[in-house]
């Protein structure tokens, strides 16, 4: 079963920031925070992770609370381009079998012109 | 970034027939690649996690007979859907880590009619 909660959707308007909460208030201390997102009939696509210090890359901010039992992920300037569904998932990072990553069910954000 | 490629990126078979997709990581190894099932507005399911050199294992409830893996090589896994029925029909996506993140194909669109 995934191990974090999401709201089912949100929306935001062209060029603010859209804020995405992540709950995960049973992860474990060697568990990641990784973000990925969807668009339509797409593979998913990698958007950031992190451990327990905030994150920062070209695509997004990550912000993981200091007791690590929720995230936000912070996109600066939505465009209609980030519409999509976006996922929230723990895991230990690694490339083993042990290391799969299981969907929770994602928010779809939809960002408005 | 790291590449996996899928083929077909869509297929349309009659009942009955088997439909083999091919997922590859196109610049780097991979021993363990993913396989997930995405029926419309759901999240993805995970089916199968595939190891090179070994029997893939199967999440409960998917029938191993029926949705058949092989990796055979560090950078190609195969899933063949075999004697397909319109419940089937559905979208698969592969998945292989390059630590510490996870890459994915880009999806198949199977239709069985």
């Amino acid at each position: 079963d995934a191990k974090t909660t999401q709201p089912p959707s949100m929306d935001c308007a062209e060029g603010r920031a859209a804020n995405l909460p992540c709950n995960h208030s049973t992860i474990s201390g060697n568990e990641y925070v990784y973000w990925y997102r969807q668009i339509h009939s797409q593979g998913p696509q990698y958007i950031i992770h992190g451990l327990k210090n905030n994150e920062t890359n070209e695509m997004a901010s990550l912000i993981i609370t200091e007791d690590r039992k929720s995230s936000t992920l912070i996109l600066p300037h939505a465009t209609l381009r980030d519409t999509a569904v976006y996922y929230c998932i723990v895991r230990v990072a690694g490339g083993g079998a042990t290391n799969k990553l299981i969907f929770g069910t994602g928010t779809l954000l939809a960002v408005q012109p | 970034g790291a590449v996996v490629s899928q083929h077909p990126s869509r297929v349309i078979c009659k009942s009955g027939t088997s439909v083999k997709i091919e997922c590859r990581s196109l610049d780097f190894q991979a021993t363990t690649m993913f396989w997930y099932r995405q029926f419309p507005k759901q999240s993805l399911m995970l089916m199968a996690t595939s190891n090179e050199g070994s029997k893939a294992t199967y999440e409960q409830g998917v029938e191993k007979d029926k949705f058949l893996i092989n990796h055979a090589s560090l950078t190609l896994s195969t899933l063949t859907v075999t004697s397909a029925h319109p419940e089937d029909s559905s979208f698969y996506i592969c998945s292989a880590i390059n630590s510490p993140e996870a890459f994915f194909g880009q999806g198949t669109r199977l239709t069985v009619v």
